[in-house]
């Protein structure tokens, strides 16, 4: 059973940056894709984007289009979501969860084993 | 965008009922890339169904999915306790979007 370890709360003023990290235990991160999803506050849930770490191909959320970068480091079985230009309504707990082994297709969207979540809070 | 309709916002049932949640799409999702999740209070999703029908490993055979196009539907066939939670509905086809959730409480 994979585990998927997440970076610790974040508190960030609004237009700054923040970086979570994910990190997978086992040893066949490459062939497996990872998806980012968020929830804010007493919110559901919202896609953000994700990575198939064995090509680095990425697709992410219009809405987030501009302010996202999802990265994968093969080397720490760790991905990573960098999500710039922070806004009050970015507060958010952000989950990392790993697909299906070998699923390219639609990797990027779907969550079989997830992480604790990151609550990112922004505030002045 | 596909925008994802889930009704009704709560159902309230006893355990042992029968469980029917609806996730209705603004398009079709073609080939039934369309998920379902479960959320307990302060947890993480955990993954129920996925290609509309498809039950996640682990999840007991009392879930089932079913539909195709524009409407879905997640039945639980007879409620355990462990089964009052959130449920979210998601479509894979076009991007990715959520429905809004459906809350299972006890009655």
């Amino acid at each position: 059973q994979v585990q998927l370890v997440q970076s610790g709360p974040e508190l960030k003023k609004p237009g700054s940056s923040v970086k979570v990290s994910c990190k997978a235990s086992g040893d066949t991160f490459s062939s497996f894709p990872f998806t980012w999803v968020r929830q804010a506050p007493g919110q559901g849930l919202e896609w953000v984007g994700g990575i198939i770490p064995i090509t680095a191909s990425t697709k992410y959320a219009q809405n987030f289009q501009d302010r996202v970068t999802i990265t994968a480091d093969e080397s720490t079985n760790t991905v990573y979501m960098d999500l710039t230009s922070l806004r009050i309504d970015d507060t958010a707990v952000y989950y990392c969860a790993r697909g299906f082994q070998n699923d390219f297709w639609n990797g990027y969207y779907l969550g079989e084993s997830w992480g604790q979540g990151t609550l990112v809070t922004v505030s002045s | 965008e596909i925008v994802l309709t889930q009704s009704p916002g709560i159902l309230s049932l006893s355990p042992g009922e029968r469980a029917t949640l609806s996730c209705r799409a603004s398009h079709s999702v073609r080939t039934n890339y369309l998920a379902w999740y479960q959320q307990m209070p302060g947890q993480a999703p955990r993954l129920v169904i996925f290609g509309a029908s498809s039950r996640a490993t682990g999840i007991p055979d009392r879930f089932s999915g079913s539909g195709f196009g524009t409407d879905f539907t997640l039945t639980i066939s007879r409620l355990e306790p462990e089964d009052f939670a959130v449920y979210y509905c998601q479509q894979y086809d076009n991007g990715s979007t959520f429905g809004q959730g459906t809350k299972v409480e006890i009655k």
